[in-house]
């Protein structure tokens, strides 16, 4: 099984100021068939569910602010807010689904406001 | 509007029974892959099980294995989980999600806004 982690656990950031979140998969999520990581990222708000915000490791989804973005390749992940927002308080997860059709999401990573 | 609803949640003894429904609108249901996820009370969210557009596929995780059944009716768009010998560690809410792509099992970008399971005595 493809075990996710994500570090930090939680981060406080201020308004307008980078935040980054990294994610770690146990094994390597690339597929060399296609070259695509098998990598997406989620914010969640409370009391909502989920919301996709990057797939393929860096492809914001259709609407994401592009303050959004997402990097790395392999084992290695990133995604950045590059200038935090008040409506960014959340909870974020990555997910790999190189296993597919099997899934593993990391444990989260909290982002609130400095 | 592409959406998903989910319903049958409720209080259950351990031991028990409850199947969950999620009803589809806005989008050709039987061309996805479909998924449920759970997240238990202040918890991370875990993949619970997903199915194949014609139903002839079907994928747990191993906590689940043997107790959940997911099925699907693409006449009524509608997706199902029979969730039987219910534990206290079963309690979360229960989301159906769909994959991103038809015919293919991807990232979730359609989800619903979940139903509550709780199972105690």
């Amino acid at each position: 099984d493809i075990v996710m982690t994500q570090s930090p656990d939680s981060l406080a950031v201020s308004l307008g100021e980078r935040a980054t979140i990294n994610c770690k998969s146990s094994q390597s999520v690339l597929y060399s068939s296609n070259n695509k990581n098998y990598l997406a990222w989620y914010q969640q708000k409370p009391g909502q569910p989920p919301k996709l915000l990057i797939y393929w490791a860096s492809t914001r989804e259709s609407g994401v602010p592009d303050r959004f973005s997402g990097s790395g390749s392999g084992t290695d992940f990133t995604l950045t807010i590059s200038s935090l927002q008040a409506e960014d308080v959340a909870v974020y997860y990555c997910q790999q689904y190189y296993s597919t059709p099997l899934f593993t999401f990391g444990p989260g990573t909290k982002v609130d406001i400095k | 509007e592409v959406q998903l609803v989910e319903s049958g949640g409720g209080l259950v003894q351990p031991g028990g029974s409850l199947r969950l429904s999620c009803a589809a609108s806005g989008f050709t249901f039987s061309s996805y892959w479909m998924s449920w996820v759970r997240q238990a009370p202040g918890k991370g969210l875990e993949w619970v099980a997903n199915i194949k557009q014609d139903g002839s596929e079907k994928y747990y995780v191993d906590s689940v294995k043997g107790r959940f059944t997911i099925s699907r009716d693409n006449a009524k768009n509608s997706l199902y989980l029979q969730m039987n010998s219910l534990r206290a560690e079963d309690t979360a809410v229960y989301y159906c999600a769909r994959g991103q792509t038809p015919w293919i099992p991807d990232a979730f970008d359609i989800w619903g806004q979940g139903t509550m399971v709780t199972v105690s005595s």
